[in-house]
């Protein structure tokens, strides 16, 4: 069964430096979301994603983040100077247009020092 | 503007018991409703969802859920507990203005159910 795929599972990185955390949506879908999930707190929606562009994004989403689908196959968010309170657990999703499921991938552990 | 609130951060219950985990929403279109659950380091797995059919659903591994829409509630259960029913569980509600299917899903805080033996 198709499924969606994030690397890494878990990144460690210094507070001010910028991190990418890429996803592999299932093939055929063409929208695309990150979440994330700060220990102990709700799954927050971030940003979503069709036709290139961005189509809806959260007030968590500042000038700090930004999404990209750079080849067919990879969807990325970019966090360019993290901060302690960036650390969290992010969740690639990706639906289809003939579903109104979205599909999650395992996540990545994102840990600011 | 769409939220969620699960009621118990934690439940717990023994082996073969009822299942109940209590999800009420909020929405100012018809929702789409989703169960999600997450087992220990893994992502978020779709048990059921509600889309406008049947308000009585059935999902994987033997749980169902029942839209009612007087109480905007979307309560998960199952008959019969199992060991391996020990999961985190995420109620989640998307909206559907102009008949779309496409948007931010919105999460309730989540439940952690555990199992005695």
């Amino acid at each position: 069964e198709p499924e969606v795929t994030q690397t890494p599972s878990h990144q460690v990185t210094q507070m001010g430096q910028e991190v990418i955390l890429r996803c592999v949506p299932i093939s055929n879908h063409l929208y695309f979301y990150w979440y994330r999930q700060i220990l102990g707190q709700k799954v927050e929606f971030l940003v979503s994603f069709y036709n290139n562009e961005i189509s809806e994004k959260s007030e968590i989403f500042d000038d700090q983040f930004s999404v990209e689908r750079p080849d067919g196959s990879n969807f990325t968010l970019k966090i360019r100077s993290t901060k302690l309170e960036d650390s969290a657990m992010y969740f690639c999703a990706s639906q289809g247009t003939s579903t109104d499921t979205q599909y999650f991938g395992p996540g990545t552990r994102l840990t600011v020092l | 503007a769409q939220s969620v609130t699960q009621l118990g951060s934690h439940v717990s219950v023994s082996e073969g018991a009822l299942v109940l985990l209590r999800c009420n929403y909020s929405s100012s279109v018809p929702p789409y409703l989703f169960w999600y659950v997450q087992y220990p380091n893994q992502g978020l797995q779709l048990l059921l969802k509600y889309t406008s059919a049947a308000t009585l659903v059935k999902g994987i591994n033997g749980f169902e859920a029942e839209f009612k829409k007087s109480e905007t509630s979307f309560h998960l259960t199952k008959p019969s507990a199992h060991m391996s029913d020990a999961a985190e569980y995420f109620c989640a509600v998307s909206g559907r203005a102009g008949g779309t299917s496409y948007g931010k899903l919105t999460f309730g805080q989540g439940t952690i159910l555990t199992v005695h033996p």
